[in-house]
């Protein structure tokens, strides 16, 4: 099962904009998956963001605001999450997830610091 | 309302066995496909295992294959995880999670309940 790797820690001022990565190994091409995005609070289970394979096929969660949104960078084999417009609540740790191989991988998971 | 309550979790000795059990309500719950993912303490996500709708396609995480067997039951609207053999990376908050379609591997996970902690020491 492929290891999906994003920085331990990331953090931007309210207001700023947080672009958070995760890189696929090179032996899969992201422009073939489906890219899933998690965000988690203290003590919270997960709550589905959005998911994204195109600008023609993605998806977002319930509720959640269009200042979140995916894209995927082919040249790094990364998918993206944006969060524009930064608010104190945005202050988490944050999951990529794809399927792969019959199985679901997670990402090791970024955490976010609205400084 | 999607409602998803994880039980059968506690303290177990390495080499022991433990079931867990998630109660689902709020959705026709053999429509979906259903996952188990873990969380270890101050760790990141991982999931476990799923089962699609009907028990027909079933995958586990390389670490607990051999030891983990994921079920449901259909007519209790109930999911279960049998976990054998348990050791003490096995520790950590497990979480019953909804998926998005009936099949394991289209769509994501869109519900999930609050968790159950397994703790493995001596």
């Amino acid at each position: 099962q492929p290891v999906l790797t994003q920085p331990p820690s990331s953090s931007a001022s309210p207001g700023e904009s947080a672009r958070l990565t995760c890189t696929l190994p090179s032996d899969i091409n992201v422009g073939r998956y489906n890219i899933y995005w998690y965000q988690q609070k203290p003590g919270s289970p997960p709550r589905y963001l959005l998911s994204y394979y195109s600008d023609s096929d993605k998806g977002q969660g319930s509720g959640v605001p269009s200042r979140f949104s995916g894209s995927k960078d082919a040249s790094a084999n990364s998918g993206i999450l944006l969060i524009s417009g930064l608010q104190s609540e945005d202050e988490a740790d944050y999951y990529c997830l794809i399927w792969s191989t019959n199985a679901w991988v997670f990402g090791g998971g970024t955490k976010l610091t609205v400084l | 309302e999607v409602q998803l309550v994880e039980s059968g979790g506690g303290w177990v000795q390495p080499g022991r066995s433990l079931r867990l059990s998630c109660a689902a309500s709020g959705f026709t719950f053999d429509d979906y496909a259903m996952h188990w993912v873990r969380q270890a303490p101050g760790k990141g996500l991982e999931w476990v295992s799923g089962i699609n709708w009907n028990s027909g396609t079933i995958a586990y995480v390389d670490s607990v294959k051999g030891r983990f067997t994921i079920s449901r039951d259909n007519a209790k609207n109930s999911l279960y995880l049998q976990m054998n053999s348990l050791r003490a990376e096995d520790m950590a908050l497990y979480y019953c999670a909804k998926g998005y379609s009936s099949s394991l591997g289209y769509g994501y996970m869109d519900a999930w309940g609050k968790g159950t902690t397994v703790t493995v020491s001596s």
